[in-house]
């Protein structure tokens, strides 16, 4: 148990629907992110959030869309996917984004998201 | 361009050993690095970390070595047991970027 939860674990989704992945964190922690891990990729940084305004978006394309409603929790709301897409969404959190060095971030189990 | 470096993709280990895992670096302005290790199913977990102001850290079994001036670091697992097979992700941030890490090195520990 990290502190930071995912739902759903799974999910299979044709390229027509809309869904959303849930994270919440129960650390306290001031700062959210949500992260891609594609088979022999490195961890893909998608979204940074700061107390609730993002901060970062590594140039993700506009069928991913982020929201957080408050420091404790993250959506990530998914539409018109691609079967490229097939991949494990990390959600995690971190003390502060207000200096990078000396943050560790803990992260959720992960949502495996399979587009069909 | 890829700023860490996992050269090993995978790496076997006799139980009772040391693990050796590599990482590389390639920019200068980092000045923190951590390990976090990944089960199957499971997201990456917490191992170690090291300020660029120390050359060692040391938590049980786990060491971290930094060697700046090579942009280098080591995870050391001493001894390796069957528990500790997975996979090893190196990360490092500075400032003012976020964690980025490598593509990880997948250990297996033979009992």
């Amino acid at each position: 148990e990290t502190g930071v939860t995912q739902t759903p674990r799974h999910l299979v989704m044709g390229m027509t629907n809309k869904k959303s992945l849930k994270c919440e964190q129960h650390l306290g922690h001031n700062a959210m992110y949500w992260y891609k891990q594609s088979a022999k990729k490195p961890l893909e940084l998608m979204f940074v959030y700061s107390l609730e305004e993002r901060v970062e978006n590594n140039s993700v394309p506009s069928r991913f869309s982020p929201e957080c409603p408050n420091s404790s929790h993250l959506f990530l709301h998914l539409h018109t996917l691609q079967p490229e897409d097939s991949a494990l969404y990390l959600c995690a959190s971190s003390p502060s984004t207000l200096t990078y060095s000396g943050n560790t971030i803990y992260f959720g189990e992960g949502s495996w998201l399979t587009v069909v | 361009d890829q700023q860490v470096k996992q050269n090993s993709p995978s790496l076997s280990v006799q139980e009772g050993r040391i693990s050796i895992l590599n990482c590389d670096y390639t920019n200068s302005m980092f000045d923190y690095f951590l390990w976090y290790k990944k089960y199957p199913a499971e997201g990456p977990t917490f191992l170690i970390s090291i300020s660029s102001i120390k050359d060692k850290n040391e938590d049980g079994r786990f060491t971290v070595f930094l060697n700046k001036s090579a942009k280098h670091l080591s995870l050391h697992i001493v001894p390796s047991q069957p528990g500790d097979s997975a996979v090893y992700f190196c990360a490092a941030s500075s400032g003012n970027t976020p964690l980025v890490f490598g593509k990880g090195t997948r250990l297996s520990v033979i009992a």
